[in-house]
């Protein structure tokens, strides 16, 4: 079965340094998100991608988040400047329009 | 905005029934159900769309109330690997890459 696949499984990073979280979606996907879950919470939307731009994005999507689809195929979150709130699990998903298939996340822990 | 979800917690044994419900306060076009269990990414399992269409899982079924803007996942004769967080995924009555907006989840816990 298609799976979405996120690297690294687990980061550990300074406060203040840039982080790059990857993802590489499902082949014959359009759609494509980030989201966050900070332990044992909700799970909170970041940002959604389609055709090769930002659809939406929440409010916690601020000007330290951005998105990129450099090469067709991977989908990468980049933290430029990374806060200890930052400190959460981070879920990539894809969708052809029905169910969003989730990839195994990427625990990112600010020290 | 964040759909809410009852009950909070619920544990069950082995082949009992458990319903779980999903109440939101805007019109929706679409929700979902997810399982997560501990340490690992959520798992699609349903989704309802507005108008009544229904996919997902034969063991496991729900409804979808438009006018109520709630939803109901309903496990029968429930397994241990049931146990998990569910969520629910609400889509606003907008449709088009629509993000989802994820319910405040329930834990179940099936024991033998």
């Amino acid at each position: 079965e298609p799976e979405v696949t996120q690297t690294p499984s687990h980061q550990v990073t300074q406060m203040g340094q840039e982080v790059i979280l990857r993802c590489v979606p499902i082949s014959n996907h359009l759609y494509f998100y980030w989201y966050r879950q900070i332990l044992g919470q909700k799970v909170e939307f970041l940002v959604s991608f389609y055709n090769n731009e930002i659809s939406e994005k929440s409010e916690i999507f601020d000007d330290q988040f951005s998105v990129e689809r450099p090469d067709g195929s991977n989908f990468t979150l980049k933290i430029r400047s990374t806060k200890l709130e930052d400190s959460a699990m981070y879920f990539c998903a894809s969708s052809r329009g029905y169910g969003y298939t989730f990839g195994s996340g990427t625990r990112l822990t600010v020290v | 905005q964040q759909p809410v979800q009852s009950p909070q917690a619920v544990i069950l044994r082995e082949g009992e029934d458990a319903v779980i419900n999903c109440s939101s306060s805007k019109a929706l076009y679409s929700v979902h159900w997810y399982r997560q269990k501990h340490g690992e990414a959520p798992v699609f399992l349903m989704i309802l769309l507005k108008g009544g269409e229904q996919k997902g899982h034969e063991k496991i079924s729900a409804s979808f109330n438009e006018k109520k803007q709630q939803s109901s996942l309903y496990l029968t004769a429930s397994q241990l690997s049931y146990s998990g967080t569910y969520f629910c995924g609400t889509e606003g009555d907008n449709f088009g890459n629509e993000k989802l907006t994820f319910g405040t989840g329930t834990r179940l816990t099936i024991i033998p």
